[in-house]
C-alpha cells in the first residue's frame, strides 16, 4: 500500500502571498499525481492530475510539479477563495487501488 | 453538464446492510470507470471501491474487502455500493466519483450521502 504524506498539516498565509503544499509517496507513483481543494460543506474539486496538467476550469495561478515520491502544489498569489483542505491522490494501476493524504489545511492569517 | 447523485444512506445498525445508489447523467456513463470514496466527520478522504466502464476490473480498499461489493448498471446510468457487516468505522459521507480521462484522478464527485452506524 503506497502511503502519501503532506506537509505542512496546516500552513497560514495572508491574501497575495504565495502558498507552496508538499506531498511525499511512500514509493515511486511516476506521475500518477492529483490535488483536490475542500471547502466546508462541498465535495472535493479536482484542480491537478497527473502531477502538472490543471483541471478544467482552474485558474494559473494553482500549478503542480514533481514525479516519483515528491510532489508539490503551488499557488503563486493567493485568492481569498483559495483558502481550504488540499488533498493528494495516488493510483497504483494494478490491482487498481487509490490512497489520499491526510491533507494540508490552508488558513488566511 | 456532468452531474452525480447519491442516494441510500442514512442510519443503521451494526452488523446490518445498506445499499448506496449513484445516478449519472452528462456525460457518457458506460465510457468511465467510477468509484466510491468516503470521509469521516470532520477527517480526510479514503478511497472505497472503484469499477471499470465494463465491471471487469474492480478494486476495495483493505479496510471494507470482502463486506462491500461495487456494481453497476450501463443501462440506468447507475453505480452501487452494497455494504454489508457494517461498522460504526464505516460512518461516513460516501461520495460517487466519476473518473477522468487518465483514469488516475476523480473528475467529478456528486455531494454525498451520510451513512451513520449506530445501535
Amino acid at each position: 500500500e503506497i502511503v502519501l504524506t503532506q506537509s505542512p498539516a496546516t500552513l497560514s498565509l495572508s491574501p497575495g502571498e504565495r502558498a507552496t503544499l508538499s506531498c511525499r509517496a511512500s514509493q515511486s507513483v511516476s506521475s500518477y499525481l492529483a490535488w483536490y481543494q475542500q471547502k466546508p460543506g462541498q465535495a472535493p474539486r479536482l484542480l491537478i492530475y497527473d502531477a502538472s496538467n490543471r483541471a478544467t476550469g482552474i485558474p494559473a495561478r494553482f500549478s503542480g510539479s514533481g514525479s516519483g515520491t515528491d510532489f508539490t502544489l503551488t499557488i503563486s498569489s493567493l485568492e481569498p477563495e483559495d483558502f481550504a483542505v488540499y488533498y493528494c491522490q495516488q493510483c497504483s494501476n494494478w490491482p487498481p487501488e487509490y490512497s489520499f493524504g491526510q491533507g494540508t489545511k490552508l488558513e488566511i492569517k | 453538464e456532468v452531474q452525480l447523485v447519491e442516494s441510500g444512506g442514512g442510519l443503521v445498525q451494526p452488523g446490518r446492510s445498506l445499499r448506496l445508489s449513484c445516478e449519472a447523467s452528462g456525460f457518457s456513463f458506460d465510457d468511465y470507470a467510477m468509484h466510491w470514496v468516503r470521509q469521516a466527520p470532520g477527517k480526510g478522504l479514503e478511497w472505497v471501491s472503484g469499477l471499470t466502464w465494463n465491471s471487469v476490473n474492480m478494486g476495495y480498499a483493505d479496510s471494507v474487502k470482502g463486506r462491500f461489493t461495487i456494481s453497476r448498471d450501463n443501462a440506468k446510468n447507475s453505480l452501487y455500493l452494497q455494504m454489508n457487516s457494517l461498522r460504526p468505522e464505516d460512518m461516513a459521507l460516501y461520495y460517487c466519483a466519476k473518473a477522468g480521462d487518465g483514469g488516475n484522478e476523480f473528475d467529478y464527485w456528486g455531494q454525498g450521502t451520510l451513512v451513520t452506524v449506530s445501535s
